[in-house]
């Protein structure tokens, strides 16, 4: 079955630093969704892309799906203590069927 | 708006109990959707609906969970008996509607323990 992989796993930065997250998928994606997740409560959407090529930014992060809509990347620029968290990508598949993959563990040391 | 409601938001409960968890979708949304979230298996689809009718129950793990949508402002997630495998945290989303454009809005979730 389809799944999206991110890497990293876990991520541990320097307040101020940027970072990158990665989902891949080994097929084309109709829709690919970024969330932020904080420990024991409910999903934040942040971004959705539709288009290949496509790039989003809100606020310091930013996310691009590639030009085949199997891979998108979220970067974060100077990042602070409140970017911490899980970030999940999701996406939904040919068959109206929403995947996520297994997100990304974010700590931001002040 | 206040976003998608879920409730309880804790539940202990123990083997063999039946549990019900409960969602109110955003108004107007007409796609609702149950997850399960577990740290060995990440965030899994376990059902959705679309228009108060159920579309693909494919990721319900097995015939002790049911899930029933009677109007578009209630959808309740059942889980009878219940086994400490399935603790888990329980989340409903809601969109406007299945195509790739409209975003899920997550609920804060159900903690649910079973001992």
């Amino acid at each position: 079955s389809q799944e999206l992989e991110q890497s990293p796993q876990s991520l541990i930065v320097q307040e101020g630093k940027n970072l990158t997250i990665n989902c891949t998928s080994s097929k084309t994606l109709y829709g690919l969704y970024w969330y932020k997740q904080k420990y024991g409560e409910g999903l934040i959407f942040l971004m959705m892309l539709q288009k290949g090529g496509e790039e989003k930014s809100h606020e310091k992060i930013t996310a691009k799906l590639d030009e085949k809509k199997q891979q998108s990347s979220l970067h974060i620029t100077a990042s602070q203590p409140s970017h911490a968290g899980i970030y999940l990508c999701g996406a939904l598949t040919g068959t109206y069927k929403y995947i996520f993959g297994t997100g990304t563990r974010l700590k931001v040391l002040a | 708006d206040a976003g998608v409601i879920q409730s309880p938001r804790h539940e202990v409960t123990e083997m063999g109990q039946e549990v019900t968890l409960r969602c109110k979708p955003i108004s107007g949304h007409n796609s609702l959707f149950w997850y399960r979230q577990t740290m060995m298996r990440g965030l899994e689809l376990l059902i959705y609906f679309n228009n108060n009718v159920p579309i693909d129950d494919s990721g319900m793990p097995e015939d002790r969970f049911s899930a029933k949508m009677p109007n578009a402002s209630f959808s309740t997630l059942k889980i009878q008996p219940s086994e400490p495998r399935d603790s888990a945290v329980y989340f409903c989303a809601s969109s406007l509607g299945l195509a790739g454009d409209n975003t899920q809005y997550f609920g804060p979730g159900t903690r649910l323990t079973v001992l």
